[in-house]
Order: structure tokens, then sequence, then C-alpha cells
């Protein structure tokens, strides 16, 4: 079946270093790709999503590109704030007749130290 | 708008006791979904519901039930709790149809059976 694979956290980091976070996906058919973030306490909120390959989802200085040759969809951030401190869910959406399953992965963990 | 609203926000329960938690919405979405996050897991789907008077099991629907009488609430329901049910418990809703679209999560319920 689909499924979603995330690079293991937790991932520490000093401010405004580097981000990378690793998202691969196995799925059938043209899935659309997202990223959640979950901060201390709060639900998840949509951060990026990419509907089609080689489409680059970008919000709040995060970015993400639908990679379908690699499978990969990956986060980065070229500058880390201490308020991005949370955890970042990979998900991808199989459009059904039925419902729209969304698939999510484990998460990451990020703690960025000043 | 309030998006999407879960209450209460923490609960504890005895082992046996029942509980229902609540969940409302005001943007009119039809479809509707409760997950549970396990710590270090991804998001499992429990029940979901693609309008008023449909709702389904998802992956892990053994100890609860939904019901969904309107288009705003879609509660779930435990009716003898067990350990193994405690667990953030989060609802979310989408519009209906494609998969390019996001969820909107509510804030959650942290639940503890002891």
């Amino acid at each position: 079946g689909n499924s979603v694979t995330q690079m293991e956290g937790p991932v520490t980091l000093s401010e405004e270093a580097f981000l990378t976070i690793n998202c691969t996906y196995t799925a059938t058919g043209y899935p659309s790709l997202f990223w959640y973030v979950q901060y201390p306490g709060e639900g998840l909120q949509l951060l990026l999503k990419a509907t089609k390959a080689d489409d680059k989802g970008s919000n709040k200085g995060f970015e993400a590109t639908y990679r379908k040759e690699t499978t990969s969809f990956h986060l980065e951030k070229g500058s880390v704030q201490v308020s991005d401190s949370a955890v970042y869910f990979c998900a991808l959406s199989e459009a059904k007749t039925s419902y729209d399953k969304v698939i999510f992965g484990p998460g990451t963990s990020l703690s960025v130290i000043p | 708008n309030a998006g999407v609203t879960q209450t209460p926000k923490f609960r504890i329960l005895k082992i046996g006791q029942s509980m229902t938690l609540q969940c409302a919405q005001d943007m009119n979405h039809n479809y509707m979904y409760w997950y549970r996050q396990d710590p270090g897991m991804g998001l499992k789907l429990i029940y979901y519901s693609v309008g008023a008077g449909i709702t389904d099991k998802g992956e892990v629907p053994n100890g609860y039930n939904v019901s969904r009488s309107t288009t705003e609430d879609f509660p779930l329901r435990l009716e003898l709790a067990a350990p193994s049910q405690t667990s953030v418990y989060f609802c979310a809703s989408r519009i209906s149809g494609q998969g390019a679209s996001g969820y909107t999560f509510g804030s959650g319920t942290r639940l503890t059976v002891v």
C-alpha cells in the first residue's frame, strides 16, 4: 500500500542553520503531497503543499519540491529560527471515490537552539 | 471563523468508563475525520464521514463509535475505556472531492485512561 517515510528525529539545529527534513513516499497514481507542522500543545497546521510533479510548495520560508522521479518531497529552510521548533509531518493524499485518504509520516521533531 | 473546535482539551478516565469527544466545524466541510496520535507515531485514522448520515471505519476503529447527524458535528464515542486508548485525539475536516486540498485540524483532546 501507499506509505510515507521521514527521516528520524529529533533534529537539533542552531538558529540560522540550514534545515532539510527528508521525505519519500510510495504511491500508485499521482498523489498530492503535504507538509504539516505541529507546534507544542497544538493541532496540525498545513505548512505547504504540491499537487503535481515538479511543483514547489512554499510558505514562511519553507520550501519543498515534488520529485516524481525520486518519489521525494524534502522540506528545506535556509535559516531556521527558534520559533520553528515543532514536529513536522510529511503526508500524501490519495484521491479516491469514497474519501480523500491522507497518509501521514511518523513526524520529525525539530528543536532550534539560540 | 472558529474552524474546527474540539472539547474537552484534557480528560482522565477510569478503565471501563465512557465518554464522548466533541468536534464541531463551521466551514461547511462535508468531510470529517477522527485521528489518534501516539508518541513517536504518525496519525492513525479512526473513523471518517463524507457527509451527514454517512460514516465509515478507518484503520483503528475498535473501541470507538461515531455519528454524524449534522454537517457541523462529528462526535467520537468511547464506550468502555481501556489504557490502550490513552492518546491525543484530533478531529479534522476538509473540502470534498479532490485530493488537492488539505485538512483543517482541531487543537486536540488529550485523553488518559487509568
